[in-house]
């Protein structure tokens, strides 16, 4: 079954600092696997998806994954945060084909501090 | 290119009364998928749908819940008798009928339904 765990529920960073947030997943074949981020009260955004090819991946305001399939993970990084980036993240596996559905972590709150 | 619709942003029902929300993908999208967001929790897949079928239903409660995708007009989240655990954000996204664009889903801003 497919399974996504992000363990750290909340990260404090600086303003400026470099931030890295995991994601490991469960599945049994190549998954796609996605980052998304919400702000307070909004829908989600995504920020960028693995499918295949290169494993790392450049998304949009500047954050970045990769894909390690020998440790199961797509963590997410970003070497300069600004304040704005403060939000929740959740990363997500989509099942295979023929199924559409997403399957996501827990998210990780981040603060991001002056 | 207007985003995801999702109406009403907030609803608020006493037990026991239906509960109607409502998705309006994005235009030229084909697929609806809803999610329910308990919480301090992450979102869950409840149902997708396209139009006139649905195509899976694994993670939508056996009672109560239904939905819907008319050939014409939104899909519609329809839960009958709400309960206080209803209450939550419903999320609904939509994506491409291409297959090789089908996971690309995109998210509306939700309807939070509050349970009283």
């Amino acid at each position: 079954a497919q399974s996504v765990t992000q363990p750290d529920i909340h990260i404090t960073v600086s303003e400026g600092a470099s931030l890295e947030l995991r994601c490991n997943y469960s599945y049994g074949a190549t998954p796609y696997l996605f980052w998304y981020v919400q702000s307070p009260g909004q829908g989600l955004q995504l920020l960028l998806k693995y499918f295949s090819g290169d494993t790392l991946v450049q998304g949009i305001k500047g954050f970045e994954a990769e894909f390690k399939r020998s440790q199961s993970s797509f963590n997410l990084r970003k070497p300069s945060v600004h304040w704005s980036d403060a939000a929740e993240y959740f990363c997500a596996v989509g099942a295979g084909t023929g199924a559409n559905n997403l399957f996501f972590g827990t998210g990780t709150r981040l603060t991001v501090i002056p | 290119n207007a985003g995801v619709m999702q109406n009403p942003r907030h609803l608020v029902r006493r037990r026991g009364q239906e509960a109607r929300l409502r998705c309006s993908p994005m235009k030229g999208h084909s697929h609806v998928y809803w999610y329910r967001q308990l919480p301090e929790e992450g979102l869950k897949f409840m149902v997708y749908l396209q139009k006139e079928n649905i195509i899976d239903e694994s993670g939508m409660p056996k009672e109560r819940f239904s939905a819907e995708f008319p050939k014409e007009g939104p899909s519609i989240l329809r839960i009958q008798q709400v309960v206080r655990g209803d209450s939550a954000a419903y999320f609904c996204a939509s994506s491409p009928g291409r297959q090789d664009l089908s996971y690309e889903q995109y998210f509306g801003p939700g309807t939070r339904l509050t349970v009283t």
